[in-house]
C-alpha cells in the first residue's frame, strides 16, 4: 500500500511569513494526526483528526496555528505567522481508526520547515 | 507532567553485537508502549509494541521488556547491523478515552553501528 504522502519536503521562510504543509494518509485511515518535531526531540503531537472532526488539539498554539481536513482525506497545515521557534520537522501520520496496541501510527517522511 | 525519557542518547556498538536500548516512563496509566525507528530524513517507523499487561513481546531480531515495578521499557536488538543505524523512540500511548492516539514520544537514542 502506498505510504503518507506529505509535502513540499523542505522550505525555508522568513520569520512573520505564512506556510502551508499538504499530507494525503493512507487510504481508507480514518485519524489523521500532525505532530512537531524539533531537533533532536521526539514527535510531539500538534493535532489529532478523526475523519473530519477534531478530537485532540489541545497542544495546537491556536493563535498561529491551524490545521483542517475538510473532506475526512487530506489535510493542511498552516502557520501565520511563523516564528523563529517554529523551526522543526512537521510529520503527519495516519492509522485506521485511532491508535492503539496493534494498530500503530503510519507517518510520512515530513517536511522541514526552518524559519530565518 | 507526565513524560517518556531515555536513559542513553546515543549509543555505539559493533556489527553482528546485540544492542539495547533503555527507556523510563512516568505515567502508570498507560495501557501500550511502542518502539519507532527513525533513519535520517525520513519519519518513524513502527518496530514493536507491547501491552501493559505483558513483560516480554518479541518479534524479528528484536525483543522489547516491560518491567512495570521500575517504570522500564527496553528494546533489545540481536545482531545489529549497519542498516539499523538510527535514532529510536519509545512512545507510550492509551486504548480509550479522550488521550486515545495521542502518543507521547522519548527524546530518542541514536544507535551507531560500526562495520
Amino acid at each position: 500500500e502506498a505510504g503518507v504522502a506529505q509535502s513540499p519536503r523542505y522550505k525555508i521562510i522568513e520569520k512573520r511569513q505564512s506556510v502551508a504543509f499538504w499530507c494525503n494518509p493512507i487510504s481508507g485511515h480514518a485519524t489523521l494526526y500532525w505532530y512537531q518535531q524539533i531537533l533532536g526531540q521526539g514527535p510531539k503531537l500538534l493535532i489529532q483528526f478523526q475523519n473530519n472532526g477534531v478530537v485532540d488539539d489541545s497542544q495546537l498554539p491556536k493563535d498561529r496555528f491551524s490545521a483542517e481536513r475538510l473532506k475526512g482525506v487530506d489535510s493542511t497545515l498552516k502557520i501565520q505567522p511563523a516564528k523563529l521557534e517554529d523551526s522543526a520537522v512537521y510529520l503527519c501520520a495516519s492509522s485506521p481508526d485511532r491508535s492503539s496496541y496493534n494498530s500503530p501510527l503510519h507517518f510520512g517522511n515530513g517536511t522541514r520547515l526552518t524559519v530565518t | 507532567g507526565e513524560s517518556v525519557g531515555l536513559h542513553l542518547p546515543t549509543l555505539s556498538v559493533q556489527e553482528g553485537d546485540n544492542s539495547i536500548i533503555n527507556c523510563a516512563y512516568s505515567n502508570s496509566a498507560s495501557d501500550y508502549f511502542i518502539w519507532y525507528k527513525q533513519e535520517s530524513g525520513k519519519g518513524p517507523q513502527f518496530i514493536i509494541d507491547i501491552r501493559s499487561n505483558m513483560d516480554k513481546r518479541q518479534g524479528q531480531r528484536v525483543t522489547v521488556l516491560l518491567n512495570k515495578t521500575v517504570k522500564h521499557l527496553s528494546l533489545q536488538i540481536a545482531a545489529t547491523q549497519p542498516g539499523d543505524s538510527a535514532v529510536y523512540f519509545c512512545a507510550e500511548g492509551a486504548n480509550y478515552g479522550g488521550s486515545q492516539g495521542n502518543l507521547i514520544f522519548g527524546k530518542g537514542t541514536k544507535l551507531s553501528v560500526k562495520p
